[in-house]
């Protein structure tokens, strides 16, 4: 079956610090990757997506993710954190099969001090 | 373009009850997907619907079951409730034509409350 990990649960950062989020899945076939964040109060939104091309993906508000095939991996990245990036983090997986479910991961809360 | 819009926002019921949350997805998509976000459980997928038909399901019992609608809006409902069933129920809605299309849209979701 597949899972996905996510190895922090709470990341704490002061702003202007640099971020990444880890995120493993087990599937051996061809996957479809996606962070989502849930800011507080507000619902799930898409942060970046990797379908297929060049395994660094670039989404909104400056993060990036780098697939990994061989690490199975798919970290989120930015470089240099804002107080506005205080939210829950969401790693998620389907493969490549058009409808299928998303598997998440626990997520990642990160609270950001300015 | 309006977004996946879920109602109610908050429901309250009782053991035993039966809960009943709708959804409308994006306009122009065709899928619509529930996902239960218990605490500390994570999101977890109930229940995929597209183009009418009930296309998966998670592992859940079923009592948990829903149908879509000829506007692909959604319903889900949940049987003889039980206090472990509260939690934040989500719907997404994707495009689904394909893989390169697959994207799920979440609504903010219905909040769950069984006394």
């Amino acid at each position: 079956a597949q899972s996905v990990s996510q190895h922090n649960h709470h990341v704490i950062l002061s702003e202007a610090a640099s971020l990444e989020l880890g995120c493993n899945y087990s599937y051996g076939g061809t996957v479809n990757l996606f962070w989502y964040v849930q800011y507080p109060g507000q619902h799930l939104q898409l942060l970046l997506k990797y379908f297929s091309g060049d395994p660094l993906v670039k989404g909104i508000k400056g993060f990036e993710a780098e697939f990994i095939k061989s690490k199975f991996s798919f970290n989120l990245r930015k470089p240099s954190v804002q107080w506005s990036d205080t939210a829950e983090y969401f790693c998620a997986v389907n493969a490549n099969q058009a409808g299928t479910a998303l598997i998440f991961g626990k997520g990642t809360t990160l609270s950001v001090s300015s | 373009e309006a977004g996946v819009t879920q109602s109610p926002t908050h429901l309250i019921k009782t053991r035993g009850q039966q809960a009943t949350l709708r959804c409308s997805p994006i306009s122009g998509h065709t899928s619509v997907y529930w996902y239960q976000q218990a605490l500390g459980l994570g999101l977890q997928f109930l229940l995929w619907y597209d183009e009418g038909e009930e296309r998966n399901r998670g592992n859940f019992p079923p009592r948990f079951s829903g149908r879509q609608f000829p506007n692909y809006s959604s319903e889900l409902n949940v049987n003889a409730l039980e206090l472990e069933d509260s939690a934040l129920y989500l719907c997404a809605s994707s495009l689904h034509r394909g893989p390169s299309t697959d994207t799920q849209y979440f609504g903010p979701g219905t909040r769950l409350t069984v006394l």
